[in-house]
């Protein structure tokens, strides 16, 4: 198993472009996050799923939209990028296990917005 | 509102000796507690969960958790470091009271960075 990918790995924006950032996973896993990463903040959620057809937002959702056709993709849209944008995105899937999903990382996409 | 803190930046240990990576979380019920460990340039990769029974958890790579209630504390463990444990060590808490649209939301902390010395 492949596990989660991502693409691409990085990423430079000029402000008020916009781009699709990829994620797939081949676990079969029903729920998938998007994180971003930002120096020092942990990650904040993006947007999350809990199946396919099925998403909603996270802590931080302003700015991007999500999909999710497919057990397997979950792509995150950036429209209008902002210098605010820059940081280091995750994708990851997980299932339920004893009332708690683990959650499988991607190796992050780097995205610099200038 | 569900939190988790990990009150140092940076822990540093001689490789060989027990190394302690510390976490405190704030919930409302019954907490489900993660450990993640994230290498350079690398994504999140787990290492262990509580979810209920035995206070100490057992996880990947040699790694343990003990989970205390009255300090609300989950402390990651392990006997003696190696210089590849070095890497940024990330708590994460779920409070399974706090639902919203069917998912139970995941607090990660700011993350530890452990640096292991030969």
């Amino acid at each position: 198993n492949a596990g989660v990918t991502q693409t691409p790995k990085f990423r430079i924006l000029k402000i008020g472009q916009s781009m699709t950032l990829q994620c797939t996973q081949d676990m079969n896993h029903n729920y998938m996050y998007w994180y971003r990463q930002d120096p020092g903040m942990g990650l904040k959620l993006i947007y999350y799923s809990v199946g396919a057809g099925i998403t909603d937002k996270g802590e931080v959702p302003n700015g991007y939209n999500v999909s999710r056709s497919t057990t397997e993709d979950f792509p995150l849209r950036l429209e209008l990028a902002a210098p605010s944008q820059t940081s280091v995105y995750f994708c990851a899937s997980g299932y339920l296990a004893g009332g708690a999903d683990t959650q499988y990382f991607g190796p992050g996409t780097r995205l610099t917005v200038l | 509102a569900q939190s988790v803190a990990q009150p140092e930046d940076q822990v540093n240990v001689a490789e060989g000796n027990p190394l302690t990576v510390k976490c405190t979380y704030s919930v409302s019920g019954n907490p489900y507690l993660f450990w993640y460990v994230q290498y350079p340039n690398r994504g999140l990769q787990f290492l262990l969960k509580y979810i209920t029974g035995d206070n100490l958890v057992k996880g990947s790579y040699g790694f343990e958790a003990e989970f205390n209630k009255s300090q609300t504390s989950f402390h990651l463990k392990k006997p003696s470091a190696l210089v590849s444990d070095s890497a940024l060590y990330f708590c994460a808490v779920r409070d399974p009271f706090s639902s919203s649209g069917g998912y139970q939301k995941v607090t990660f902390g700011t993350g530890t960075k452990l640096q292991v010395i030969p």
